[in-house]
């Protein structure tokens, strides 16, 4: 079964600096990995994806994140943050079988942007 | 795209009433998906259908919860005899699945909040 692992349920950092968020991955085949973030009382968008090629990943609001496998890791960054940063982000990896994009989450990291 | 719409946005109801959730994906998205999301936790797989065939159940979904999509476009979540334990928000996503395999682009809805007093 697949598998992913958020490190630090909250992370809050100043606006304008690095955001680093870590996520590690659990899976026995080539996993295809997802960046979801959520604002309050609303559902999820996605930020960026890996499935093949191209490790560096852009996303949408300035994120990237970096698929390593060596590592078994899919840390989103950014490097400034801005106040409408603050939000839910969840890591998430997708199930292989044919046909069915079912998504397995972490649990969640909180970002706080400090004035 | 009009995006993933959901409906009601919000419910609260008694212990033991039954409920249920509407979801609109997005036009021509032949996948849907229902996750449950509890407070402080990511969302966790219900349910999946291909059109209109419901191909995959969690082992959450226990025998209170019934999912349909009849013609494979807007799908409900019913939940029977509600417990508080249920009290969560249902997000319901669409996809594609123009491309085969995973990889495909899952877009969320806004969720549906239920509060079992």
């Amino acid at each position: 079964a697949q598998s992913v692992t958020q490190l630090g349920s909250h992370v809050s950092v100043s606006e304008g600096a690095l955001v680093l968020l870590r996520c590690n991955y659990s899976s026995s085949v080539p996993p295809y990995l997802f960046w979801y973030v959520q604002y309050p009382n609303q559902g999820l968008q996605l930020l960026l994806k890996y499935t093949t090629g191209a490790t560096l990943v852009k996303g949408i609001n300035g994120f990237e994140a970096e698929f390593k496998k060596s590592e078994t890791s899919f840390h989103l960054t950014k490097p400034s943050a801005h106040m409408s940063d603050a939000a839910e982000y969840f890591c998430a990896v997708s199930d292989i079988n044919f046909g069915n994009e079912k998504l397995t989450f972490g649990t969640g990291t909180r970002l706080t942007i400090i004035p | 795209d009009t995006g993933v719409s959901q409906d009601p946005r919000h419910k609260i109801t008694k212990r033991g009433q039954n409920v249920t959730f509407r979801c609109d994906p997005i036009s021509e998205h032949n996948r849907l998906y229902w996750y449950r999301q509890t407070l402080g936790q990511g969302p966790e797989f219900l349910t999946y259908f291909q059109n209109e065939a419901q191909l995959e159940k969690s082992r959450l979904l226990s025998d209170r919860f019934s999912a349909e999509r009849p013609k494979g476009s807007f799908s409900t979540l019913e939940i029977q005899r509600t417990e508080q334990g249920d009290s969560a928000m249902y997000l319901c996503a669409s996809s594609a699945g123009r491309t085969s395999g995973p990889g495909n682009t899952i877009y969320f809805g806004e969720g549906s909040w239920l509060t079992v007093v």
